[in-house]
């Protein structure tokens, strides 16, 4: 089973700052494999990256992926008011697909 | 809209089954490989079984194995999870979600396309 560590647990930014979220895997996968998902309190899921680069229909050029092997990151290059919620990092390398713990970016 | 819809969930005691089920619209069900994932209570996502468009092949995580099965019903565009002896630790919000081939030759899916939830409470 792949394990995904994502860090940091919680990052406490101010909007219009930047997030550097990581997601790190216990083995190598294809980039090409790897999701990021945003949730907000009450709600879904929302599907942001897949391919780990390619942004999701509707998602802001704000949002970008990139990565390769076993180190992803998700950056938000300016933050919104509503960007503050929980991600998570999940892989379908390999099965069972799994998910990172998730990283909640918080207002500072 | 394309949307999906669970429901089903409830209280159940520990042992117990349950039936949840998954409607689609707006978009062609038929076409698409399904997932359930769940959450439970201030926890992360966990993917919990997969179904290929035609119900032929079906994927669980290990710890529903033997006890979960996963179905669809492509002429009533709906999805099923039946849950057979239930569990604390399958306490959750049950997700259904579209998985979207976006390069289905290099192995690129998202899940797109997600419900509210269902919640079960396994609890005597």
């Amino acid at each position: 089973e792949v394990v995904l560590t994502q860090s940091p647990g919680t990052l406490s930014l101010s909007p219009g700052e930047r997030a550097t979220l990581s997601c790190r895997a216990s083995q190598s996968i294809t980039s090409s494999h790897l999701a990021w998902y945003q949730q907000k309190p009450g709600q879904a899921p929302r599907l942001l990256m897949y391919g780990a680069s390619s942004r999701a229909t509707g998602i802001p050029d704000r949002f970008s992926g990139s990565g390769s092997g076993t180190d992803f990151t998700l950056t938000i290059s300016r933050l919104e008011p509503e960007d503050f919620a929980v991600y998570y990092c999940q892989q379908y390398s390999g099965s069972p697909w799994t998910f990172g713990q998730g990283t909640k970016v918080e207002i500072k | 809209e394309v949307q999906v819809v669970e429901s089903g969930g409830g209280l159940v005691q520990p042992g117990g089954s349950l039936r949840l089920s998954c409607e689609a619209s707006g978009f062609t069900f038929s076409t698409y490989w399904m997932a359930w994932v769940r959450q439970a209570p201030g926890k992360g996502l966990e993917w919990v079984a997969n179904i290929n468009q035609d119900g032929s092949e079906k994927y669980f995580v290990d710890s529903v194995k033997g006890r979960f099965t996963i179905s669809r019903d492509n002429a009533k565009n709906s999805m099923y999870l039946h849950m057979n002896s239930l569990r604390a630790d399958d306490t959750a919000v049950y997700y259904c979600a579209r998985i979207t081939p976006y390069a289905p030759g290099f192995g690129v899916y998202g899940m797109d396309v997600w419900g509210q939830g269902t919640t079960v409470t396994v609890s005597s």
